[in-house]
């Protein structure tokens, strides 16, 4: 499999700060990249869609203002969380796609980074 | 409805029994389908991909009914190192998770 690196890996930080994730596809170029969000016990919640060169697309309840993506090249997408609160203290994971033929069955896999744990004091 | 809807679990087995997952999804224009093991405060790792026919890996089947919009897992003789979550996932067309199905083996 393709390797998609994540950092930090941890993060704690004080409430009203700005963090920023970064998001990098290793080995592969990725045109879109995934930003998701796990509370625990609870599944992975898709927060948005990092598109390179483009905005990103936000899912229904996700504050764009708040959690603000940019995905200026091929491998590599930030996820900046801006004036952290408690609430947001969660596990998020980053994902990146990579699309392409093998004869003739195409393929559409996505790869995930290993997480970051944000704990908001 | 959910996107994806998975059993909610959890599980307890004894070593060496078979447990079935089942997973259902809404999208029917949904193509790809796959299992994601998740051990705790990790990311999720791929298991294996459900093909149309049907696929095995060892001790792992997937099966895939597009008629009825169910993918499922089979493990057999199940192994400590088998507890996990395991989450289903439907490209649709991004992924989109189900809830996970926690399951503990136990000797």
């Amino acid at each position: 499999g393709a390797v998609v690196s994540q950092h930090p890996s941890w993060v704690i930080c004080k409430s009203g700060t700005s963090v920023k994730i970064e998001c990098r596809s290793l080995d592969f170029q990725a045109t879109t990249m995934f930003w998701y969000r796990q509370f625990p016990k609870q599944s992975l919640m898709l927060m948005a869609t990092s598109n390179e060169g483009s905005k990103a697309t936000y899912e229904q309840g996700v504050e764009k203002d708040k959690f603000l993506i940019n995905h200026a090249s091929l491998t590599l997408s930030t996820l900046t969380v801006t004036s952290a609160h408690p609430e947001d203290s969660s596990f998020y994971i980053c994902s990146a796609r990579r699309t392409g033929t093998s004869g003739s069955y195409l393929y559409n896999e996505q790869f995930f980074g290993p997480g970051t744990r944000l704990t908001v004091l | 409805r959910k996107e994806v809807e998975q059993d909610p679990g959890p599980f307890n087995v004894p070593e060496g029994a078979t447990v079935a997952f089942n997973c259902t999804y809404s999208n029917s224009a949904s193509q790809s389908f796959f299992w994601y093991r998740q051990d705790c405060r990790k990311e999720p790792k791929l298991l294996m991909s459900v093909y149309s026919s049907g696929n095995e890996d060892g001790r792992f089947t997937a099966q895939l009914n597009r008629a009825s919009q169910y993918i499922s897992l089979l493990i057999r003789d199940s192994k400590l190192s088998d507890s996990a979550t395991y989450l289903c996932a439907v490209n649709a067309p991004d992924l989109r998770f189900g809830a996970g199905t926690r399951l503990t083996v136990k000797p």
